[in-house]
């Protein structure tokens, strides 16, 4: 069985602040782990994964999350907060079958001028 | 490759309607999966197939809803005597498997409003 929790259904940060959204899993078999993105009416697109190897992943348009075992956590991080990064945010766990997966509630990020 | 296809991207319906959306994979992925994601929620997955074979389907769906890949290509998703309660947006993806199965490709959605 596997669960993803999403802290924080709403984050507000200001252009060029340090974007942080928190995603804690569990799961039974080696996780695959994903950050999605959407916008409103559109569908998920992929900002980055965790398959195997190294903890610290990079994403597109400057974002990466590492992956913390002990944690059981997948952070996302932005160093510099963009208007256009204001979407839904979706934290997901798989097994091997990256296509089947559960996903977090989304944490919607507000970018403040 | 023009990525994964759905149609239609948005259908309005009367309650006890049937309706029928498509999903046109990635060519070359043979594995296929629907979810459904109501508003402020997370997408959840529905049922997945590998070719022609469905393989997997949530409790989620109930017996009024079916879907289909006949081919091993594009597949269907029909709900039967539509609920307010199927509103949602209906999502479908693709992949690869083995070295190819690490991400899935979402198409747009179709977006259901049973009235």
């Amino acid at each position: 069985a596997q669960s993803v929790t999403q802290l924080g259904s709403h984050v507000s940060v200001s252009e060029g602040a340090l974007v942080l959204l928190r995603c804690n899993y569990s799961s039974s078999v080696p996780p695959y782990l994903f950050w999605y993105v959407q916008y409103p009416n559109q569908g998920l697109q992929l900002l980055l994964k965790y398959t195997t190897g190294a903890t610290l992943v990079k994403g597109i348009n400057g974002f990466e999350a590492e992956f913390k075992k002990s944690e059981t956590s997948f952070h996302l991080t932005k160093p510099s907060a963009h208007m256009s990064d204001a979407a839904e945010y979706f934290c997901a766990v798989s097994g091997t079958n990256a296509g089947k997966s559960t996903f977090g509630d989304g944490t919607t990020l507000t970018v403040k001028p | 490759d023009t990525g994964v296809s759905q149609d239609p991207r948005h259908k309005i319906t009367k309650r006890g309607q049937n309706v029928t959306f498509r999903c046109d994979p990635i060519s070359e992925h043979n594995r296929l999966y629907w979810y459904r994601q109501t508003l402020g929620q997370g997408p959840e997955f529905l049922t997945y197939f590998q070719n022609e074979a469905q393989l997997e389907k949530s409790r989620l769906l109930s017996d009024r809803f079916s879907a289909e890949r006949p081919k091993g290509s594009f597949s269907t998703l029909e709900i039967q005597r539509t609920e307010q309660g199927d509103s949602a947006m209906y999502l479908c993806a693709s992949s690869g498997t083995g070295p190819r199965g690490t991400e899935a490709f979402f198409g747009q959605g179709t977006r259901l409003t049973v009235v």
